[in-house]
């Protein structure tokens, strides 16, 4: 049973336009958020983390919201570039319980010039 | 520093080799991460070190077994491996534990590591 859904597993958005990134979960004792972005033969980069207290964070082009009644979670880049092809996942742990994170499958971005 | 550093990049093995994967990090982060990931999946935790000592293994079979000489460093030894092992072996780590503290991994470059 996946915890940590992204329903996506492609997106594809013209550059200088907007990507909207989509993550569900299901485990209510989520309190901690991050996002992920991940180029072929490259290991996982930090992208930008949101803590239940919050719901939304900036950094820069990325925006992360949190909706924690619909316990859903997005990430937008505006404006997106071709550099931000990668594939991006989603990850939450119960920071209270000290559990590790969970991974969601990824989606897939592409910025097409 | 900060990143961490996963050697060899690509290995291929056969089912009855022994081969090691070696992950190295000078963050001072108290807690290392093996993980698995494989094609269009993603990244499967395997193992937890938490102050160089064992506090997490998720049913791994042991033909996979870890080892952290010391703090910085984090090895994983493997042995009569099967084809669908073959797979992109993630190292992290983050700082201590504590409700306070970042937990944001810093990931390896992984290794593919091919079982024939």
């Amino acid at each position: 049973d996946q915890q940590v859904k992204q329903n996506s597993p492609s997106l594809s958005v013209q550059e200088g336009r907007i990507s909207i990134l989509n993550c569900d979960y299901t485990n209510s004792m989520f309190d901690y958020f991050l996002w992920y972005k991940k180029y072929p033969a490259e290991g996982p980069t930090f992208l930008i983390s949101i803590s239940s207290i919050k719901d939304k964070n900036e950094d820069g082009r990325f925006t992360v919201f949190l909706n924690k009644s619909a316990k859903h979670l997005s990430l937008h880049i505006v404006p997106s570039q071709p550099g931000d092809s990668a594939v991006y996942f989603c990850a939450a742990r119960a920071l209270f319980r000290g559990q590790n994170f969970v991974f969601g499958p990824g989606t897939r971005l592409s910025v097409l010039p | 520093d900060t990143e961490v550093t996963q050697t060899p990049k690509h290995l291929v093995m056969g089912m009855t080799n022994k081969k090691s994967l070696k992950c190295e990090q000078h963050m001072g982060h108290r807690a290392m991460y093996w993980y698995k990931q494989k094609a269009k999946k993603p990244p499967e935790l395997m193992f937890v070190y938490s102050y160089e000592k064992l506090s997490i293994n998720e049913s791994v079979p042991s033909r996979f077994s870890p080892e952290c000489p010391n703090s910085s460093l984090l090895n994983l030894h493997l042995h009569a491996l099967q084809p669908e092992d073959s797979a992109l072996y993630l190292c992290a780590s983050s700082q201590a534990t504590g409700p306070r503290a970042n937990y944001g991994y810093t990931f390896g470059s992984g290794t593919r590591l091919t079982v024939v």
